[in-house]
C-alpha cells in the first residue's frame, strides 16, 4: 500500500468549510483513497473512497488531484461533532494475501472544530 | 441494517488471566478483521477471517487468537495477559473483498484494561 503524509493536527471554525489535505505521491494506478474518522474512542467510521474522479456523498467531498499524487478531503459546513481523528488510507480494493482484510492505518489529523 | 456489534463493550481482567472478545458483523457480510489500538502504537491490524478460516494475521504473539463461525460471528482470544495488551480492540466487517470495493465498517469496540 502507497504511503500517506497528513499533517498532524488542523482548527476549523464551526459553519466554515474543513480542507482535509492528504499527500500519496507513490500512489499506483490500481489504488484507491479511503478515508475514515475516528471520534473519541469509538470505531473509525468510513466517509468515503476514490480512484480519480472527485466523489461527493451526504458526509463529504473527495477531491484526488489529476496527478493522484494528493487528495482532498472536504467537510462543507463542519460542526463541533465532526472533531474527530481523521485518516487517509491508500490501497488496492480487492488485494489478497497480506493485504486480505487489513487497513493501514497512519496517524491521521486531528481535526478540532471550534464554535 | 444493524451495524457491527462487540461485546463485551469494557472489560477488567489481571496479569495471567485470558480473554474472549465477541464480535458481530454486519448481516451478509463474511469477513471479519480484528485491530488493536493503543495510545503508542495507534491502530494496527490483529488478523482477518473469512468463511472460518484466516486469511491475512498481523504481527502479534501467539497468545492472540480468533477463530470466525459459521455465521461469520467472530471471536478474538489472548491468552496470559499482560500489563501491555490493555487496548481497545475493534472489529470491523466487509463484504467479500474479491466481490468488490473493500469497505470496512467498525464495530464500537471493547476496551480492556489489564492491572
Amino acid at each position: 500500500d502507497a504511503k500517506t503524509t497528513q499533517p498532524p493536527s488542523m482548527d476549523c471554525a464551526e459553519g466554515r468549510a474543513a480542507n482535509l489535505p492528504c499527500n500519496h505521491s507513490t500512489i499506483s494506478g490500481n489504488e484507491y483513497v479511503y478515508w475514515y474518522r475516528q471520534i473519541h474512542s469509538q470505531g473509525p467510521q468510513y466517509i468515503i473512497h476514490g480512484l480519480k474522479n472527485n466523489e461527493t456523498n451526504e458526509m463529504a467531498s473527495l477531491i484526488i488531484t489529476e496527478d493522484r499524487k494528493s487528495s482532498t478531503l472536504i467537510l462543507p459546513h463542519a460542526t463541533l461533532r465532526d472533531t474527530a481523528v481523521y485518516y487517509c488510507i491508500v490501497r488496492v480494493p480487492n488485494a489478497g494475501g497480506t493485504s486480505y482484510g487489513k487497513l493501514t492505518f497512519g496517524q491521521g489529523t486531528i481535526l478540532t472544530v471550534h464554535p | 441494517k444493524a451495524g457491527v456489534t462487540q461485546t463485551p463493550r469494557y472489560l477488567i481482567k489481571t496479569r495471567g488471566q485470558q480473554v474472549t472478545l465477541s464480535c458481530s458483523p454486519i448481516s451478509g457480510h463474511r469477513s471479519v478483521s480484528w485491530y488493536q489500538q493503543t495510545p503508542g502504537q495507534g491502530l494496527q491490524f490483529l488478523f482477518e477471517y473469512f468463511s472460518e478460516t484466516q486469511r491475512n494475521k498481523g504481527n502479534f504473539p501467539g497468545r492472540f487468537s480468533g477463530r470466525q463461525f459459521s455465521n461469520s460471528r467472530s471471536e478474538m482470544n489472548v491468552s496470559t495477559l499482560e500489563l501491555g495488551d490493555s487496548a481497545l480492540y475493534l472489529c470491523a466487517s466487509s463484504l467479500d473483498p474479491s466481490g468488490g470495493l473493500v469497505v470496512q465498517f467498525f464495530g464500537p469496540g471493547t476496551r480492556l484494561t489489564v492491572l
